[in-house]
């Protein structure tokens, strides 16, 4: 069983600026894999970025990169260059290696982006 | 590449009547699950399918709710009858393979409003 929190409800950023967004994690499983997905106002949900558990090298996609902390449970993302368009709800969420990727989602946090 | 689909977007329907949510699963995905989203809740797990076999189904909160998957291309999610607090946007996901590092691909969502 797994279970993620996010603390952060609400974050901000200005444009071109750099923002984290936190998430801690529990699991069970000693093999597992994270995710964060961005939620627009168009509700669309739209895979960011993931991470392999057994891969010791931060993910980065673009703009978007993680910071893992494997033993203390961490996943944040980093969001540099902030654009307009990357205001909406992100969540993070983590799949058990033997769930059949069965994703477990934390609460999201809104990210606003001022111009 | 056609994505997730689902259909309706919207449904607004009476208490008690019955409630069909459809999707269509990307092909040559195997597996595919059916998520809810409150503003309560956040994203729940329901249902997920491997290969059209219901793998775990411990999400489906009552006997209302039901799922099927008669084919690799079609699923089902019906609640019979529907109460105001099945409202809810209903999302539909799928992936390759049936493992936990396989990005789920989502559908639009389907906006579910009982009366």
């Amino acid at each position: 069983a797994q279970t993620v929190t996010q603390s952060q409800p609400e974050m901000s950023v200005q444009e071109a600026e750099t923002v984290t967004l936190s998430c801690t994690y529990d699991t069970s499983e000693s093999d597992y894999y994270l995710f964060w997905y961005k939620q627009p106002p168009s509700r669309q949900m739209i895979l960011v970025i993931r991470q392999e558990a057994y891969k010791q090298q931060n993910a980065t996609e673009n703009r978007f990169s993680v910071n893992f902390q494997k033993a203390a449970k961490s996943f944040s993302l980093k969001i540099s260059d902030s654009q307009l368009g990357d205001a909406a709800m992100y969540f993070c969420a983590c799949a058990g290696g033997t769930s059949y990727g069965k994703l477990t989602f934390g609460q999201g946090t809104i990210l606003t982006v001022h111009p | 590449d056609a994505g997730v689909i689902q259909s309706p977007r919207h449904e607004v329907t009476e208490m008690g009547q019955e409630v069909t949510l459809r999707c269509k699963p990307i092909s040559g995905h195997n597996s595919l699950f059916w998520y809810r989203q409150t503003m309560m809740r956040g994203l729940e797990l329901l249902i997920y399918f491997n290969n059209n076999v219901p793998i775990d189904d411990s999400g489906m909160p009552e006997d209302r709710f039901s799922a099927k998957m008669p084919n690799a291309s079609f699923s089902t999610l019906k609640i019979q009858p529907s109460e105001p607090r099945d409202s809810a946007v209903y999302f539909c996901a799928s992936s390759f393979g049936g493992g936990s590092n396989q990005p789920q691909h989502f559908g639009d969502g389907t906006r579910l409003s009982i009366l």
